[in-house]
């Protein structure tokens, strides 16, 4: 199956600076989001990416479908952007059309 | 609120006993997915529906796992004679054909 690689694993910064989260996977895929999953579990929709950029106020997301990678970036960061990033996909063509995830990034953001 | 709802919260259940959680999606949605989540992990797809149809079980982790979905809106994930390890995060997504997914909260299960 499609193998989804997040990096890094962890990630700690001070408050106001910025960040690159990266996604890597194997194969085509047709359907990409970005998740952040707060500490109650829930998981909260960054962004709805299979391929181009977009941005929502401090957060953007760009996907390069053809080299088969996108990137999350978090700018000024604030202490309640603090939990886990997951970057999941859906591989084009496949049978089973769930989400495929990655392990995630545990991104620690200190006062 | 329009999200997607799952009960309960919380379960806590003794080995060998069943279980069933319920998911109620996003009301214009035809597509009901099922997830597990275990600590430290990304979740893991489990089925999906369309509509009523079951069209992806193969995930399904044993064969004290099922699901239905029985008038294509909200959908039950029964774990029968449940062990240890089934103790997890079980999540609920809905979406519209292949398009973004939205979780619910998630169900927490507990075997002791």
């Amino acid at each position: 199956g499609i193998q989804v690689e997040q990096s890094p694993p962890d990630l700690i910064l001070q408050e106001g600076a910025n960040s690159t989260l990266r996604c890597n996977f194997s194969d085509s895929v047709n359907n990409l989001q970005w998740f952040h999953q707060n500490p109650w579990g829930q998981l909260i929709n960054l962004f709805y990416i299979p391929s181009g950029t977009k941005q929502n106020g401090r957060l953007s997301a760009t996907t390069v479908a053809t080299e088969r990678y996108s990137l999350l970036y978090i700018s000024s960061s604030q202490t309640t952007d603090s939990g886990v990033y997951f970057c999941a996909v859906v591989v084009a063509g496949g049978g089973a059309d769930g989400l495929t995830f990655g392990k995630g990034t545990h991104l620690i953001i200190q006062p | 609120d329009t999200g997607v709802s799952q009960d309960p919260r919380h379960k806590i259940t003794k080995r060998g006993q069943n279980v069933t959680f319920r998911c109620d999606p996003i009301s214009e949605h035809n597509r009901l997915y099922w997830y597990r989540q275990t600590l430290g992990q990304g979740p893991e797809f489990l089925t999906y529906f369309q509509n009523e149809a079951q069209l992806e079980k193969s995930r399904l982790l044993s064969d004290r796992f099922s699901a239905e979905r029985p008038k294509g809106s909200f959908s039950t994930l029964e774990i029968q004679r449940t062990e240890q390890g089934d103790s997890a995060m079980y999540l609920c997504a809905s979406s519209p054909e292949e398009r973004e997914a939205f979780f619910g909260q998630g169900t927490r299960l507990t075997v002791v």
